[in-house]
């Protein structure tokens, strides 16, 4: 079946570090590849997403590439800020249109 | 544009009790829903979704039921609680046929059994 696997946290930084939470999946066919966020309290919203080999997508600052080859979709962002603390999901719709996989969610923590 | 709402918010039952959490769609027809479950720092669980009216699917089982009695309409259910029950609640939706497949959250239900 398929599996994401993503970085496991708490991950802590000062802001204005770069980030990176690494995501890889296995699935059969090809599936779309998502990040969620979850601010405290609330529920999940869609963060950035790509559907096909090579797509970059790209939200607020944030991007992560769909490699089919390393089957990765490594979330990044340049400068992060304290607003940006929050749970991070990675997530997959494969070809079973019913359902999608989830990570296990990494915490982010930006210090001042 | 589309809207997805869940109720209660939060909600504190003894073990035992019933219980049902609600969740509705507006602005779309036909929709997949699901109820997932967050324990408490931990990643999602599905627990049941559905592709049509009376349509349901169980992912795990447990002491919990689904209901769809209408198109934008999804209910989550148990005759008893458990303490094992508390934890976070998430109904969401996506479109059936069109779109991209991403999933769109209701703002969460907290469940405490005590």
């Amino acid at each position: 079946g398929n599996s994401v696997t993503q970085m496991e946290g708490p991950v802590t930084l000062s802001e204005e570090a770069f980030l990176t939470i690494n995501c890889t999946y296995t699935a059969t066919g090809y599936p779309s590849l998502f990040w969620y966020v979850q601010y405290p309290g609330e529920g999940l919203q869609l963060l950035l997403k790509a559907t096909k080999a090579d797509d970059k997508g790209s939200n607020k600052g944030f991007e992560a590439t769909y490699r089919k080859e390393t089957t990765s979709f490594h979330l990044e962002k340049g400068s992060v800020q304290v607003s940006d603390s929050a749970v991070y999901f990675c997530a997959l719709r494969g070809t079973n249109a019913g359902k999608s996989t989830f990570g296990d969610g990494t915490t982010l923590t930006v210090k001042p | 544009s589309q809207t997805i709402h869940q109720w209660p918010a939060t909600l504190v039952q003894p073990v035992g009790s019933p219980l049902s959490l609600e969740c509705t769609v507006e602005g779309t027809s036909n929709p997949n829903l699901y109820w997932y479950r967050q324990a408490a720092g931990r990643g999602l669980q599905l627990l049941f979704y559905s592709v049509g009216i009376g349509q349901i699917s169980s992912e795990v089982p447990q002491n919990l039921s689904a209901s769809r009695p209408q198109d934008r309409q999804f209910i989550l259910s148990s005759k008893k609680l458990l303490l094992s029950d508390s934890g976070f609640y998430l109904c969401a939706w996506r479109h059936g046929r069109a779109g991209t497949g991403e999933l769109f959250f209701g703002e969460g239900s907290r469940l405490t059994v005590l």
